[in-house]
């Protein structure tokens, strides 16, 4: 399996332009989580899905952020519009029963995003 | 309720010395503890877990952790620091139940190697 996969790596973007990240979760896994690193707040779950349905988004920051899954093997997370304190390092991850039994979380390789 | 808290934001050894970096968990079940490292623009990698079973998990990369439950801690060590392990390590803590969102990450230790 490739694992988790990201898209773009890098992404810069000016200032209330629309932005769309992209995540295929390994295949199998039923859990899937968007995850935001930045140096000041480290990193933060944003909203995770189970089985394509968004089970928790209070990390969401705001409405300008909205998440998708519209299939098993896809995932979407939008800002619209975008602001320089969106700039981060955005992860997906995907698991199966992620937490018990000890089932760990996958990570993709994440997006840098810079908003100018 | 479930915490985690990563002791030291920075630690700095010599290449072949030892390593540790210390956890404290909080939990009110039994939980499940991770370690995760993350190099320089990559993304998070599973180092070792623990799930109940034997107290001392041995990881990849020559990296180890205990668990102590009287000491509620899961410190990671490695015997001798590679000038490769200088990267960012998260510790983990997970009640066990079904609910993703009791997955807690520590905000990391910065481990830094010199030759």
């Amino acid at each position: 399996d490739a694992g988790v996969i990201q898209s773009p790596r890098h992404e810069v973007t000016e200032m209330g332009q629309e932005v769309t990240l992209r995540c295929k979760p390994i295949s199998g896994h039923d859990y899937l989580f968007w995850y935001r690193q930045t140096m000041m707040r480290g990193l933060e779950l944003l909203i995770y899905f189970n089985n394509n349905v968004p089970i928790d988004d209070s990390g969401m920051p705001e409405d300008r952020f909205s998440a998708k899954m519209p299939n098993a093997s896809f995932s979407t997370l939008k800002i619209q519009p975008s602001e320089p304190r969106d700039s981060a390092v955005y992860f997906c991850a995907s698991s199966s029963r992620p937490g018990q039994a000890g089932n760990e979380q996958f990570f993709g390789p994440g997006t840098r995003l810079t908003v100018l | 309720a479930q915490s985690v808290t990563q002791l030291d934001s920075h630690v700095s050894v010599s290449e072949g010395t030892p390593v540790l970096l210390r956890c404290n968990y909080s939990s009110s079940y039994s939980p499940s503890l991770f370690w995760y490292v993350q190099h320089p623009n990559k993304g998070l990698q599973l180092l070792l877990k623990y799930t109940s079973a034997a107290t001392l998990v041995k990881g990849i990369n020559g990296f180890e952790a205990e668990f102590k439950k009287s000491e509620t801690s899961f410190h990671l060590t490695k015997p001798s620091a590679h000038m490769s392990d200088a990267a960012e390590y998260f510790c983990v803590v997970s009640d066990g139940y079904s609910s993703a969102s009791k997955i807690i990450f520590g905000s990391g230790t910065r481990l830094s190697i010199r030759p």
